[in-house]
């Protein structure tokens, strides 16, 4: 019940294309959602996080889209660049403690 | 301002010797985390402080694991007996409560184990 589940494992997509990454939990007690970029060597940096009171939130170019009844959320990166490739983790915390329970990550690559 | 900072960047043990891994959080952090990361996974929960005191240390993964933050800042991980199993890369993070906060990540210790 405290897995996060995440798909695709790697993702290879042209600069301008639109990758999703898509996560899944169990544990309704769940209330914050954030997800993580990751660089060879670097630890992992906040991209976007949202709450269960709100469908969707944009930060730039990357968006979360959240379904509360289907325990579902995903990340959207509009017109991706060659920056952007990285590994790409979303997370879950709540209830009665702040850890973070990881997904298991994507490697996303975007090519020129 | 300064971030999180982890020493040393890299360590090699041999099998059986003890280790320590300091973590420096972002000043005025109450909250301090870490993880372990393993290759191609993402980070897994060990243990966090409010303050002083363990709040949650369900992640340790047996009595080998100790973790300390005497003074309610720096943390040090420690690791007895060291097995070739803990090989991995131990992330420290950092946040202003304790309350569902942002997570700041350093660079992580990568420990290897001969």
């Amino acid at each position: 019940q405290q897995q996060v589940k995440q798909s695709p494992q790697s993702l290879i997509v042209q600069k301008g294309g639109i990758p999703i990454i898509n996560c899944a939990y169990e544990n309704t007690a769940f209330d914050y959602f954030p997800w993580y970029q990751q660089f060879p060597g670097k630890g992992p940096a906040l991209l976007i996080a949202i709450r269960p009171d709100v469908s969707e939130k944009k930060e730039g170019r990357f968006t979360i889209s959240f379904n509360k009844s289907a325990k579902q959320f995903s990340l959207h990166i509009m017109d991706s660049q060659p920056g952007d490739s990285a590994t790409y983790f979303c997370a879950a915390s709540g209830g009665n403690t702040d850890k973070l329970i990881f997904g298991t990550g994507t490697r996303l690559q975007v090519f020129p | 301002g300064a971030g999180v900072s982890q020493t040393p960047s890299n360590k090699v043990t041999e099998k059986g010797k003890y280790v320590e891994l300091r973590c420096d959080p972002i000043s005025g952090h109450t909250a301090l985390y870490w993880y372990r990361q393993s290759l191609g996974q993402g980070p897994e929960f060990l243990i966090y402080f409010q303050g002083t005191g363990a709040a949650d240390d369900s992640g340790l993964p047996n009595d080998r694991f100790f973790a300390v933050r005497p003074e309610g800042s720096v943390s040090t991980l420690k690791i007895q007996r060291t097995e070739r199993g803990d090989s991995a890369v131990y992330l420290c993070a950092s946040s202003l409560s304790y309350v569902a906060d942002t997570q700041y990540f350093g660079p992580g210790t990568r420990l290897t184990v001969l």
